[in-house]
């Protein structure tokens, strides 16, 4: 059974703050996601990851940074917090390849900025 | 780039009636278009997907049709129960030629189905 696992289910920080969200995944995928998800606006890719080292910008990078240093763990980093970053963010993962592109989600961190 | 709008946003039947939720996809490279279903509180699960090459697929009580031409897709559920009731996602992906696999979500529908 595939698990992807995020570090903290509930996050408070203040406006400023370096915020780290962490996810790790133990089915050997090869591709990671990190994704926000806000009421009427569904789920917005902010970046991924295909490879150790690689990262490719999503549709809403500004404000994020991502690292994998590590097959199966993929960061996602927010240098200086801002309350426009109040969200439900979502981790994912698949393998690579035709016909395996099922992403399975991590349990959401919800990260409220004050 | 891909851009999928996926109607109504939110959906209300009354217990063993029909729901449908349509998304619209504008690649027509996309080649792969899976729903996901996210319970209240809970991470989003693939419930079914589709390729295509195929025009329809069923499993149990959930349905989804593709129609290439007009580049559109569609989530039947029959007989809807009460655990019905969750978010749905529709996505569009394009998995030729060693692409990584992105998947482009519409916004959502909230389905509730009262008993």
């Amino acid at each position: 059974d595939v698990k992807v696992t995020q570090s903290s289910r509930y996050l408070v920080k203040r406006t400023g703050e370096k915020v780290f969200l962490e996810c790790v995944q133990d089915m050997d995928h090869e591709n990671m996601f990190w994704y926000r998800q806000d009421p009427g606006l569904g789920l917005r890719l902010i970046y991924f990851s295909y490879d150790v080292k690689m990262k490719e910008k999503g549709d809403i990078p500004e404000g994020y940074s991502v690292s994998r240093e590590k097959k199966e763990r993929f960061s996602l980093i927010l240098e200086s917090a801002s309350t426009n970053q109040t969200s439900m963010y979502l981790c994912a993962s698949s393998l690579q390849g035709q016909g395996l592109n099922e992403q399975f989600f991590g349990p959401g961190t919800r990260l409220t900025v004050l | 780039g891909e851009n999928v709008e996926q109607h109504p946003s939110t959906l209300s039947v009354q217990e063993g009636d029909s729901a449908v939720i349509k998304c619209t996809y504008s690649d027509s490279a996309s080649n792969y278009f899976p729903w996901y279903k996210q319970e209240l509180g809970k991470r989003p699960q693939l419930i079914i997907d589709i390729r295509s090459n195929v025009g329809e697929k069923k499993d149990q009580r959930i349905a989804v049709t593709l129609n290439k031409t007009a580049k559109h897709f569609s989530l039947h559920i029959t007989e809807t129960q009460p655990e019905d009731s969750a978010v749905y996602f529709c996505a569009a992906s394009n998995d030729w030629g060693g692409s990584q696999g992105n998947l482009i979500f519409g916004k959502g529908t909230k389905l509730s189905v009262k008993p």
